[in-house]
Parts: structure tokens; sequence; C-alpha cells
């Protein structure tokens, strides 16, 4: 595999399930970012690790919970969400957390909340 | 005031024109810039980064800083049908954090 990978590709969920989103990076880089895309807006940073350290919360709500275990794995896990959560999960990754180091998306994760 | 804003669109250009995509910005500490294409239900590849005033060009697309104007376009030349995709611009803001905007539609019609 190369790049950045993700799984589930679509997922569709009940508002009281628990599940999880898989990213993984195989381009040895440090940093790595979850990013919500819903239809006509813009992409929204969620999340931030760098160096497997959490250095960035975005306001996010609580029911959505990240896990970085390595450099290269990252999840997003999730429980009781809310059908405006309904939006594409783009995980990404770069060298770094730095200006000028370019982010690579994975192919995203389609999710739907009933 | 929207951090990065872009024309939604769509922008409808013929085969072989020349399509310009706009992008102005509200930090004026932004040191970075970046072009990335959205193909339809696909995930952002980026096309272009660029850090200085003027422009860097690579192949058919030319990207445009000036930062006294906020303000970084995107040129493609000898556009081609398969250049029809949202077109989105980001922009580095309060530090390392990438803000993008909503993207532009460009559409090609040969």
């Amino acid at each position: 595999e190369t790049g950045v990978t993700q799984t589930p590709r679509h997922l569709v969920m009940g508002m009281t399930n628990k599940k999880s989103l898989k990213c993984e990076q195989h381009l040895g880089h440090n940093a790595m970012y979850w990013y919500k895309q819903s239809a006509k807006k813009p992409l929204e940073l969620m999340f931030v690790y760098n160096f497997k350290e959490q250095t960035e919360n975005n306001s996010v709500p609580s029911r959505f919970s990240p896990e970085c275990p390595n450099s290269s794995h990252l999840f997003l896990h999730l429980h009781t969400l809310q059908p405006e959560d309904s939006a594409l999960y783009l995980c990404a990754s770069s060298q770094e957390w730095l200006d000028t180091d370019t982010q690579y998306f994975g192919p995203g994760t389609r999710l739907t909340v009933l | 005031q929207k951090e990065v804003e872009q024309n939604s669109g769509p922008l409808s250009v013929p085969e072989g024109a020349i399509a310009s995509l706009n992008c102005t910005y509200s930090d004026r500490g932004s040191q970075s810039f970046f072009w990335y294409r959205q193909y339809s239900g696909k995930s952002p590849e980026l096309i272009m980064f660029i850090y200085s005033n003027g422009d860097k060009e690579d192949g058919r697309f030319t990207a445009q800083l000036n930062k006294a104007s906020q303000y970084v376009s995107l040129l493609i030349r000898d556009s081609q049908p398969s250049d029809s995709a949202t077109y989105l611009c980001a922009v580095n803001s309060n530090g390392n954090k990438l803000v993008f905007g909503a993207g532009t539609i460009l559409r090609v019609k040969s």
C-alpha cells in the first residue's frame, strides 16, 4: 500500500452506535490530521497529531475521540453521533506540522448517521 | 469575514482556453499557499504550492501570489475536460493550521 489509506470507505451508523475510522500512512510522515468535509462547506480541521502528540483540537464535540498509537496510524472513535455529523471524513499526513509542509489526503470515509 | 474566500462557480471554459481561479485570504501573516484539486467523490490532491510573491509555473499550471493584496490565483492553460473538478485554495493561518476555501467548480467543455 502506498500513500494514505482509510477504512472503511463507507459507513452507515445509528445515533446510538459506536464505530471507529482508521487511517494509515505509508509515507514516513510525523503529522496526521482529521478533517470533516460537509456538502458545499470548506474542509474543517478537527484534530492534529504531531509525533503522536495531539497538538490541535479544533473545538470538536466529545462524541468524536481521536487516537494516535504511533506516527503511522490514526483513529477516530465515534459514539452517539447526530445526523448533522454525516459527512466525508478525511485523514491527511505531512512530514511534520509545519506551515510549509504539504498535506497528503486519504480517500476518505463517507459517514451517514441515521 | 471568511478566512479564505473563493468564488463557488461553476466557472465554465471551452477546451483549450485558460481557466483562471482566484482566492483571497484574511490572515496577513499567512506564508504558505496551496492549490488542491478534488474530483467528485474523491479526496483532494495537491496541484501546487507557493510561498513567495510572484508566479510559479508547473506544466500547464501557474500559481500567482500577491501578499500585499492577499490574493492567490491558479491559471490552467490549455484546459482539458479532465481538468473539470473543484479547486480548493488552502492557506496557512494561526501558525501551522491549513484553512481551506469552499472551492471553485471548474467545468471544461469540449
